[in-house]
């Protein structure tokens, strides 16, 4: 079982719609990461959380610690967000100091 | 400012050939990373610097893999004996302090034939 995990691993919408993907880790963290991924292997952070909520213009994440589980939610999609999304956890006594520890990535397709 | 950069951005070299690749982080960041990742999969930890001297590098799947970083900038991963296995994508973050947002670079696509 991997100590990160995303869902859906696919996920395709038309322009418009609200999107969720979601992020499981198995063993305590101190900071999830998003990060984005376009086509090339270009990656981009979109947040660093510990805690709470985030909002950067489109995007939203959140994180619940005693679930372990964070959401990352794209409103108003676009085709430009068509990306690879994934999540990472760093600290914490299994996930090891800094070093960032990696789902599979959710791979995002928005149609016009 | 300048990002993180790595060169080459493709390296196509044959099974049993040496070969580095090449990080330039951001200027002052003292954290730099490096990470492999294959097709389809998310990226993989390889190992960890903090300023010079490498924090963690549990990461490195052999004795094969090796990574300096001399006056705490640029870092080189270097591969002994490559392996078609060793085919990826290598991946470098640098930080500007441990446990902080990581900026990445580009990538290079290693090829071994």
């Amino acid at each position: 079982k991997n100590e990160v995990e995303q869902s859906p691993q696919n996920l395709t919408a038309q322009e418009g719609e609200f999107i969720t993907i979601n992020c499981s880790y198995s063993v305590g963290i101190s900071a999830l990461h998003w990060l984005q991924q376009h086509p090339g292997g270009g990656i981009v952070s979109l947040f660093m959380l510990s805690s709470g909520k985030k909002k950067h213009g489109r995007l939203i994440a959140t994180i619940n610690i005693q679930e372990k589980h964070s959401s990352l939610h794209i409103t108003a999609s676009h085709p430009r967000d068509s990306a690879v999304y994934i999540c990472a956890g760093n600290g914490g006594a299994n996930f090891g100091n800094e070093k960032l520890t990696f789902g599979t990535g959710t791979r995002l397709t928005i149609i016009p | 400012g300048a990002g993180v950069s790595q060169t080459p951005s493709n390296k196509v070299t044959e099974k049993g050939k040496y070969v580095e690749l090449r990080c330039d982080p951001i200027s002052g960041h003292t954290a730099l990373y490096w990470y492999r990742q294959s097709l389809g999969q998310g990226p993989e930890f390889l190992i960890y610097f903090q300023g010079t001297g490498a924090a963690d590098d549990s990461g490195l799947p052999n004795d094969r893999f090796f990574a300096v970083r001399p006056e705490g900038s640029v870092s080189t991963l270097k591969i002994q004996r490559t392996e078609r296995g060793d085919s990826a994508v290598y991946l470098c973050a640098s930080s500007p302090d441990p446990g902080r947002e990581q900026y990445f670079g580009p990538g290079t696509r290693l090829t071994v034939t």
